[in-house]
């Protein structure tokens, strides 16, 4: 079954860039595309990026999404950091009749 | 504004069946694929099931498959999760999400609502 791996957690400084990891367990990342949500604490998921590298209005710039094909992984990117991105973020993709998200990243900003 | 607004959750004892509705408002109910996610407490997120938009195509997770059935109401903008013989496992929050229009992910979320299976 294709997996989608992710850090437990990440945490950075206010102000600075954060790269968030989603590394596929077989095949290719680009066979279909990744998307990114964020959860805040007590909070529905909301979407910050979707098919690899598109925003959604309203989401600020400083979210980005790329892919990697040598690595087999997509990469949530989030320049400027503040307080209000402190969340867990979610990678899903789909495979085989199955969407599959990762385990989650827990971002701490401090 | 999109609003997806889930009811229906509860407490149900182990073997049990529950009814999910979510409540659509906001856009073009019909013309979407609508899908239903799980979290269960301190976990990370698990789809459950999709449903095009006229009841065509449908799907479920593998671990699911016989004892959840999804259906929509387009007349309604109203989309179902029929969930039986439950089990504690099945305890979760389930959310009701809009796919976006050409690909296999979520734009918009509702907020959920809590399933407890316990006795």
């Amino acid at each position: 079954n294709f997996m989608l791996t992710q850090p437990h957690s990440v945490s950075e400084s206010p102000g600075k860039t954060v790269t968030i990891s989603c590394t596929g367990s077989s095949g290719s990342i680009t066979s279909n595309y990744v998307h990114w949500y964020q959860q805040r604490p007590g909070s529905a998921p909301s979407t910050v990026i979707y098919e690899d590298n598109q925003r959604p209005s309203g989401v600020p710039d400083r979210f980005s999404g790329s892919i990697d094909n040598s690595s087999n992984s997509a990469s949530l990117i989030i320049s400027g950091l503040k307080t209000e991105d402190e969340a867990d973020y979610y990678c899903q993709s789909y495979d085989s009749s199955n969407w599959v998200f990762g385990g989650g990243t827990k971002l701490t900003v401090l | 504004e999109v609003q997806l607004v889930e009811s229906g959750g509860g407490l149900v004892k182990p073997g049990g069946s529950l009814r999910l509705s979510c409540a659509a408002s906001g856009f073009t109910f019909s013309s979407y694929t609508m899908n239903w996610v799980r979290q269960a407490p301190g976990k990370g997120l698990e789809w459950v099931s999709s449903i095009s938009s006229g009841s065509s195509y449908i799907d479920y997770a593998d671990s699911l498959k016989g004892r959840f059935t999804i259906s929509r109401d387009n007349a309604r903008d109203s989309l179902y999760l029929q969930m039986s013989s439950l089990r504690g496992e099945d305890t979760a929050v389930y959310y009701c999400a809009r796919s976006l229009y050409n690909s296999r992910g979520i734009d918009f979320w509702g907020q959920g609502a809590l399933v407890t299976v316990s006795s």
